[in-house]
């Protein structure tokens, strides 16, 4: 595998449904992302985690919980959703949070019934 | 005023046509600038990054810098229809924090047509 992989690719759940995304990024970076993807929208950033360690919630709301357990992994926790949230989540990673260019996922794209 | 500001078009060029996608910002003090290219359904891939004011050249793909104008756009030339996608342009904001914070804009579609 190279670059940054996400499973599942695709995914529907219901509004009461526990789900989790993954991402696995194989550049050796330190920094990796999570994205929300709107129709019509811009890309909004979501979280952030720097060697480990979350440095960003854009307020998002606690229904998603991300978890970093090295800097290979991040992980989307998704429970009581709702169908607003339907959208194409991305993960990316950088060398290190800041300047560095972002490369991105394939993303998951995500249908809440 | 949005941190970052494209024409969401859609921008339609002849084939072998320059196509000049345009972005303006709002933080003085940003200094790192993205063009990225999204194809329908799929996840944003780099094309090219610039960090100084002036022009970088990359094939046929050039990114054209002017922070005193906050302006930032990419040439295509040549275009080819395989160029058709939306063309999203990001910035760092610095927005009071050590790191920045990546914000695109809402995307410029292209469309190339034969």
């Amino acid at each position: 595998e190279t670059g940054v992989t996400q499973t599942p690719r695709h995914l529907v759940m219901g509004m009461t449904n526990k789900k989790s995304l993954k991402c696995e990024q194989h550049l050796g970076h330190n920094a990796m992302y999570w994205y929300k993807q709107s129709a019509k929208k811009p890309l909004e950033l979501m979280f952030v985690y720097n060697f480990k360690e979350q440095t960003e919630n854009n307020s998002v709301p606690s229904r998603f919980s991300p978890e970093c357990p090295n800097s290979s992994h991040l992980f989307l926790h998704l429970h009581t959703l709702q169908p607003e949230d339907s959208a194409l989540y991305l993960c990316a990673s950088s060398q290190r949070q800041g300047q560095e260019t972002q490369y991105f996922g394939p993303g998951t794209r995500l249908l809440v019934l | 005023q949005k941190e970052v500001e494209q024409n969401s078009g859609p921008l339609s060029v002849p084939e072998g046509a320059i196509a000049s996608l345009n972005c303006t910002y709002s933080d003085r003090g940003s200094q790192s600038f993205f063009w990225y290219r999204q194809y329908s359904g799929k996840s944003p891939e780099l094309i090219m990054f610039i960090y100084s004011n002036g022009d970088k050249e990359d094939g046929r793909f050039t990114a054209q810098l002017n922070k005193a104008s906050q302006y930032v756009s990419l040439l295509i030339r040549d275009s080819q229809p395989s160029d058709s996608a939306t063309y999203l342009c990001a910035v760092n904001i610095a927005g009071g924090t050590s790191y920045g914070k990546l914000t695109f804009g809402q995307g410029t579609i292209l469309t190339v047509h034969p």
